[in-house]
């Protein structure tokens, strides 16, 4: 089975700390992804990685940057923490090299901000 | 633009009360959809994809159908742990981040 663990289930900081939010996949898949997931606004792509340091924008890149070293491992940084990144975060990883396949998530991180 | 709409919103079965939610797209090439689960608080569990127009999957009480416009998930008499969020999501083939296009989910109770 394919399992994608996230370093936080729940995590709270204050506006303007630095946030490291970590997932690692253990099935060696090419592709990454982080999404947020907000009531009425469903899940939308924050970032995108096919590839050990390669990285690509999704649809609401502001205010966040990505890291992959390891293939296994994907970090979603925000770089200063604002109340309106409240949320749920989830990564994802598939399978195949380029744009298709499905994607598997992991259990989420619950963020507030305050 | 790429859209995916699922309906109902929510949906209230009593336990044996077999139905179906549906999902509607509109994508520039469609190079799959998926079906996943979501219970409150956790990540969404992948169920089904499909790849085109004609295309069946089964899962236990579950059955992934696949049109040109629309998908069905049927759910054949529901028990209660078949309470859940159900999300349809697409990918187009114009999508150069194998990114999801998802629909807002359908809330499903059923109730014993």
């Amino acid at each position: 089975d394919v399992k994608v663990t996230q370093s936080s289930r729940y995590l709270v900081k204050r506006t303007g700390e630095k946030v490291f939010l970590e997932c690692v996949q253990d099935m060696d898949h090419e592709n990454m992804f982080w999404y947020r997931q907000d009531p009425g606004l469903g899940l939308r792509l924050i970032y995108f990685s096919y590839d050990v340091k390669m990285k690509e924008k999704g649809d609401i890149p502001e205010g966040y940057s990505v890291s992959r070293e390891k293939k296994e491992r994907f970090s979603l940084i925000l770089e200063s923490a604002s109340t309106n990144q409240t949320s749920m975060y989830l990564c994802a990883s598939s399978l195949y090299p380029g744009t298709s396949g499905t994607q598997y998530f992991g259990p989420g991180t619950r963020l507030t901000v305050t | 633009e790429d859209q995916v709409t699922q309906s109902p919103e929510a949906l209230r079965l009593q336990e044996g009360e077999s139905s179906s939610l549906n999902c509607s797209y509109t994508v520039s090439g469609l190079r799959g959809l998926f079906w996943y689960r979501q219970d409150p608080g956790k990540g969404p569990e992948f169920l089904f994809t499909l790849y085109s127009a004609g295309e069946e999957k089964e899962k236990e009480r579950l059955k992934a159908t696949l049109t040109k416009k629309e998908s069905f998930l049927h759910i054949t008499a529901p028990k209660p742990e078949d309470s859940a969020t159900y999300l349809c999501a697409v990918q187009a083939r114009s999508s150069n981040t194998g990114k999801l296009i998802f629909g807002q989910g359908t809330t499903l109770q059923v109730k014993p």
